[in-house]
């Protein structure tokens, strides 16, 4: 099946630092990835969308220029947290699309997510 | 946008009983309905998913069924185990996918 890794799965750092997470698509080729943070017993809230080799797409809300995302290649999204704040904590989830997916173009598959805490 | 709502947000049955879990969704333009069943500290697992061409699908102990008209969808988990306990999560896709809040389920042995 189609599967997404994260990397890392959990990161400590101290306030005012940047924080990079990786996101591939092991088996197929992505060209949208998806960027979702996740509060404790609280749902997904997507982030951005990104599209390879274009600009991502931010929900309204986020800050452009905090969270940085780059999709450089069909497997390879990167988030990047700038001068990352305690208030930043929390689990940030990828998710990629399989667009030659036998379950159809639009079936999204995530990745395991990366527990981020600022101190 | 979609909206979609969820109930219940919590459910706790007995090993071996059923399992419901109901979503209803706003836009009727809507037509891929994923279901996701995510673990503690993990992401989400895809666990099945219906399109609006379709009324009903089962892959083995769980089933879901859509009602285009009244714009909702159910899963339904027979013979639960308590592996089958964590938090299960609808979505309907328009565009992009929306979620609803979740439900935690919790099956006692």
């Amino acid at each position: 099946g189609a599967v997404v890794s994260q990397h890392p799965s959990w990161v400590i750092c101290k306030s005012g630092t940047s924080v990079k997470i990786e996101c591939r698509s092991l088996d197929f080729q992505a060209t949208t990835m998806f960027w979702y943070r996740q509060f404790p017993k609280q749902s997904l809230m997507l982030m951005a969308t990104s599209n390879e080799g274009s600009k991502a797409t931010y929900e309204q809300g986020v800050e452009k220029d905090k969270f940085l995302i780059n999709h450089a290649s069909l497997t390879l999204s990167t988030l990047t947290v700038t001068s990352a704040h305690p208030e930043d904590s929390s689990f940030y989830i990828c998710s990629a699309r399989d667009p030659a997916g036998r379950r159809g173009t639009d079936t999204q598959y995530f990745g395991p997510g990366t527990r981020l805490t600022v101190l | 946008g979609e909206n979609v709502e969820q109930h219940p947000s919590t459910l706790s049955v007995q090993e071996g009983d059923s399992a419901v879990i109901k979503c209803t969704y706003s836009d009727s333009a809507s037509n891929y309905f994923p279901w996701y069943k995510q673990e503690l500290g993990k992401g989400p697992q895809l666990i099945i998913d219906i399109r609006s061409n379709v009324g009903e699908k089962k892959d083995q102990r769980i089933a879901v069924t859509l009602n285009k008209t009244a714009k909702h969808f159910s899963l339904h988990i027979t013979e639960t185990q308590p592996e089958d306990s964590a938090v299960y999560f609808c979505a309907a896709w328009s565009g992009r996918l929306y979620f609803g809040r979740g439900t935690q389920l919790t099956v006692w042995p």
